[in-house]
């Protein structure tokens, strides 16, 4: 069975900051697919950004971007120059190549300040 | 706007109930997901349909069930109601089921808050 552990239930970062959020998973498949999730006070799920285990490169999207180390299994999130709308819970989620199921972290609430 | 509507935004019931939860995928979707959110199981995966057929199954309880219909649109049938169903239920649709591709990442819509009393 797959695990995704986010070890952080909570932080916090001043506008304009960096901060980097940590997601660990486990798994034995060698095709698989991560990804992250923002869900704001609104409680809509909201696509962050997409790795696929078998790239190397890593993802961006704007201020968003993934480091993916597969040895360690570890797929963190970094946030440059945070924004106030960037405040929200952030889920790190895993899928296999085959099956379609999210298996979810349990979530680090990002707090971000003025 | 993630092109992926779901109604009602709110039900309140009373324990013992039924009730329904509907979602429409994004226009081209075949493909609808059900997740439940709680405060002490977090986000889990109930059932999965494709262009009408049951795809995969999650921790679904037996007095919950899915359907997906011809339009695609998918509705979640709760009964029996408990306390503990009381969460955050959301609807996700993909263009396809698996394989690769960003045709497979899911969209998620607003979101049902069931609260049972």
């Amino acid at each position: 069975a797959q695990t995704v552990t986010q070890s952080q239930p909570e932080m916090s970062v001043q506008e304009a900051e960096t901060v980097t959020l940590s997601c660990t998973y486990d798994t034995s498949e060698s095709n698989y697919y991560l990804f992250w999730y923002k869900q704001p006070p609104s409680r809509q799920m909201i696509l962050v950004i997409r790795q696929e285990a078998y790239k190397q490169q890593n993802a961006t999207e704007n201020r968003f971007s993934v480091n993916f180390q597969k040895a360690a299994k570890s797929f963190s999130l970094k946030i440059s120059d945070s924004q106030l709308g960037d405040t929200a819970m952030y889920f790190c989620a895993f899928r296999t190549g085959t099956a379609s199921k999210l298996t979810f972290g349990t979530g680090t609430r990002l707090q971000v300040t003025l | 706007d993630s092109g992926v509507t779901q109604t009602p935004k709110h039900l309140i019931t009373a324990t013992g109930q039924r009730v329904t939860l509907r979602c429409s995928p994004r226009s081209g979707d075949l493909s609808v997901y059900w997740y439940q959110q709680s405060l002490d199981q977090g986000l889990q995966f109930l059932i999965q349909y494709y262009n009408g057929e049951e795809r995969a199954k999650g921790n679904i309880l037996e007095r919950f069930s899915a359907q997906q219909f011809p339009d695609l649109h998918s509705e979640l049938n709760l009964s029996s109601l408990e306390l503990g169903d009381s969460a955050l239920y959301f609807c996700a649709s993909s263009e396809t089921t698996s394989g690769g591709g960003r045709t497979d990442t899911q969209y998620f819509g607003p979101g049902t808050r069931l609260t049972v009393l």
